[in-house]
């Protein structure tokens, strides 16, 4: 079945600095999406890229979507406290109705 | 706020025994998924309805069952409970069918199985 790979599971920065986030899929994605999830919270929907090589951009967050679409990642510049929390990728194939999501990247802040 | 209500927020119950987890989605949603999340598995999809029928199962144990009912509320069933089962069972909705879709979540029920 459809595999979602994320990867780093956790990252720890100093308030300032740049944080990435990598997903990969096992096959070729009809679309992904990002969501966050504060500790303590739920998930909520960031973005969402369906087009091979989109960008798209919000704020300090870039989202890439790669060539091949089975790749995607997540650039957050000069990280915040406010960006605590854990970024997950889901990525939905073909007619699969099914959104698999990625494990999750957990990011730390230190202020 | 998403719009998305579970209830109870918060579940304790011994192993063997039975719950049922309640969702209301989004007013006008027709799609409803149900997400298990521990620390080890991290977000797993269980199952979707769509307007009250099964659209795409994931990995749900049998002693797990599902159903959407006309006003399109959902509830997740999880009998013979074990230790294993404690974590933390999100509901989520959408407008349409297909994943394309933005999906909001609920708060969560929290459960633990002791």
């Amino acid at each position: 079945g459809q595999q979602v790979m994320q990867i780093p599971q956790y990252q720890h920065v100093q308030e300032g600095e740049d944080f990435t986030t990598y997903c990969n899929s096992s096959t070729t994605l009809s679309n992904i999406q990002w969501y966050k999830q504060r500790p303590g919270g739920h998930p909520v929907f960031l973005i969402q890229l369906v087009k091979s090589g989109e960008v798209k951009k919000q704020k300090r967050l870039t989202f890439q979507f790669g060539e091949a679409k089975k790749n995607s990642s997540l650039h957050i510049t000069a990280t915040q406290t406010t960006d605590v929390g854990t970024y997950f990728c889901a990525g939905r194939g073909g007619s699969n109705y099914k959104l698999t999501f990625g494990k999750g990247t957990l990011l730390t802040v230190n202020p | 706020d998403s719009g998305v209500t579970q209830t109870p927020k918060h579940l304790i119950t011994a192993t063997g025994q039975r719950v049922t987890l309640r969702c209301s989605p989004r007013s006008g949603d027709l799609s409803v998924y149900w997400y298990q999340q521990s620390l080890d598995q991290g977000l797993q999809f269980l199952i979707q309805y769509y307007n009250g029928e099964e659209r795409a199962k994931g990995n749900i144990l049998e002693r797990f069952s599902a159903q959407q009912f006309p006003d399109l509320h959902s509830e997740l069933n999880l009998s013979s409970l074990e230790l294993g089962d404690s974590a933390l069972y999100f509901c989520a909705s959408s407008a349409g069918q297909i994943s394309g879709n933005t999906i909001y979540f609920g708060e969560g029920s929290w459960l633990t199985v002791v």
